[in-house]
């Protein structure tokens, strides 16, 4: 596509549901990021595939936090559980590769609220 | 640890010259970006800097130094459009980048 894609671009769920968000990153991007910006706060980098491949899954906040990625295209970020301070806005973006100078474009975003 | 200052928020007029400073500690370094941020929006690029120097872009110019941690980034003839977040993010290596708060740029007529 044009652009890097993600659905839903709202979710409201209770605590204590599970979720998952969709990014669709572009089309022939190998990099693929995932980060999480939540009020005044800067974006929290989470997790990011090269290919398929999660080689730093450092940023995930739990163990309740996971995600993949198949064909090398579409990732799924999952919530298990999720809990009131889960809610924030969930940035995807991609990248040609993971080389230093690639710049990263941004979809524009999940904004989650758990209630 | 990793850390990155900016200033909250600046205030500037339309036509205006604007300097947003972002200082870094960070464990690695692999380069410096600017992304700005209008509300309720993705991120989009401005710039990257993996030497020291002056970048400059139309009427945005980024400049770094790694020996002081330091970067800025430069506005010049300041547009309403102008008006956005502004996030300094430092690449600690391997794409992963790390971000400022960012700074809340309101552009005044």
């Amino acid at each position: 596509g044009a652009g890097v894609s993600q659905s839903p671009s709202n979710k409201v769920t209770e605590k204590g549901k599970d979720v998952e968000l969709r990014c669709d990153p572009i089309s022939g991007h190998t990099a693929l990021y995932w980060y999480r910006q939540s009020l005044g706060q800067g974006l929290e980098f989470l997790i990011y595939f090269q290919g398929n491949s999660a080689p730093d899954k450092s940023g995930l906040p739990s163990d309740r936090f996971s995600a993949e990625r198949t064909g090398g295209s579409v990732s799924t970020l999952t919530i298990q559980r999720t809990q009131q301070e889960d809610s924030a806005v969930y940035l995807c973006a991609s990248s040609l590769d993971i080389s230093s100078y690639n710049e990263q474009f941004f979809g524009p975003g999940t904004r989650l609220t758990v209630l | 640890g990793q850390n990155i200052d900016q200033p909250t928020e600046m205030t500037a007029t339309e036509g205006a010259i604007v300097q947003i400073n972002c200082t870094y500690q960070t464990s690695g370094f692999n380069g410096l970006f600017w992304y700005q941020q209008h509300a309720g929006e993705a991120p989009t690029f401005l710039s990257y800097n993996v030497l020291d120097g002056l970048e400059e872009k139309g009427r945005f110019s980024s400049f770094l130094s790694r020996s002081k941690g330091y970067s800025y980034l430069l506005l010049k003839e300041l547009q309403m459009k102008d008006s956005a977040s502004y996030l300094c993010a430092v690449n600690t290596g391997f794409q992963k980048l790390v971000f400022g708060t960012g700074t809340r740029l309101l552009v005044s007529p």
